[in-house]
């Protein structure tokens, strides 16, 4: 049961264009949300994050969305620089339940910025 | 401020052995959670452990994996008896509380 779900495994852009990464979620108890970017054989660099109480949440170049109705985040990257290429990972959790708030991870998704 | 800690990098085993991984949390991080990746594959929760408590171990196998987090010193991920079926990229990750999580390095397990 894959509770958080990247649909697309890669993504192509332009360098100087937008990046979209999307990513939807089942599991109605999250309430936190994470993006983390990944390079090979290293471990995954936290982004950015949100909480539910929000819908947007942006630090430089980069801005979370949440949609809670639709139960779906996405992470625009502007303007995309060739040294964004890495696998995006999403993650969610659920801080409120009283209980420990391990992550939740998506497949991912490998973003390649082209010159 | 250093990152979180993992050591080691790269563990070759053969079936059978045990494999020992550490991990040094964050200074001022009391929670330790480890993960495990396999190839084309997304970050599977493990355990999350307080210092002297395993908080969460729901993503732990049964049987051959037991973690710990002792008053001094690191929190270690223990395998005994190895299978090929081990072989993966096992993250650490810490955090002052129930919020974002850091990443350490990963130590890479291959079974021969």
């Amino acid at each position: 049961d894959q509770q958080v779900k990247q649909n697309s495994p890669s993504l192509s852009v332009q360098e100087g264009r937008i990046s979209i990464l999307n990513c939807d979620y089942t599991n109605s108890m999250f309430d936190y949300f994470l993006w983390y970017k990944k390079y090979p054989a290293e471990g995954p660099t936290f982004l950015i994050s949100i909480s539910s109480i929000k819908d947007k949440n942006e630090d430089g170049r980069f801005t979370v969305f949440l949609n809670k109705s639709a139960k779906h985040l996405s992470l625009h990257i502007v303007p995309s620089q060739p040294g964004d290429s890495a696998v995006y990972f999403c993650a969610a959790s659920a801080q409120n339940t009283g209980t420990a708030s391990k992550l939740t991870f998506g497949t991912g998704t490998r973003l390649q910025v082209t010159l | 401020n250093a990152g979180v800690m993992q050591n080691p990098r790269h563990l070759v085993r053969r079936r059978g052995q045990e494999a020992r991984l550490r991990c040094s949390p964050m200074k001022g991080h009391s929670h330790v959670y480890w993960y495990r990746q396999l190839p084309e594959e997304g970050l599977k929760f493990m355990v999350y452990l307080q210092k002297e408590n395993i908080i969460d171990e729901s993503g732990m196998p049964k049987e051959r994996f037991s973690a710990e987090f002792p008053k001094e010193g690191p929190s270690i991920l223990r395998i005994q008896q190895v299978v090929r079926g081990d072989s993966a990229a096992y993250f650490c990750a810490s955090s002052p509380r129930n919020y974002t999580q850091y990443f350490g390095p990963g130590t890479r397990l291959t079974v021969l």
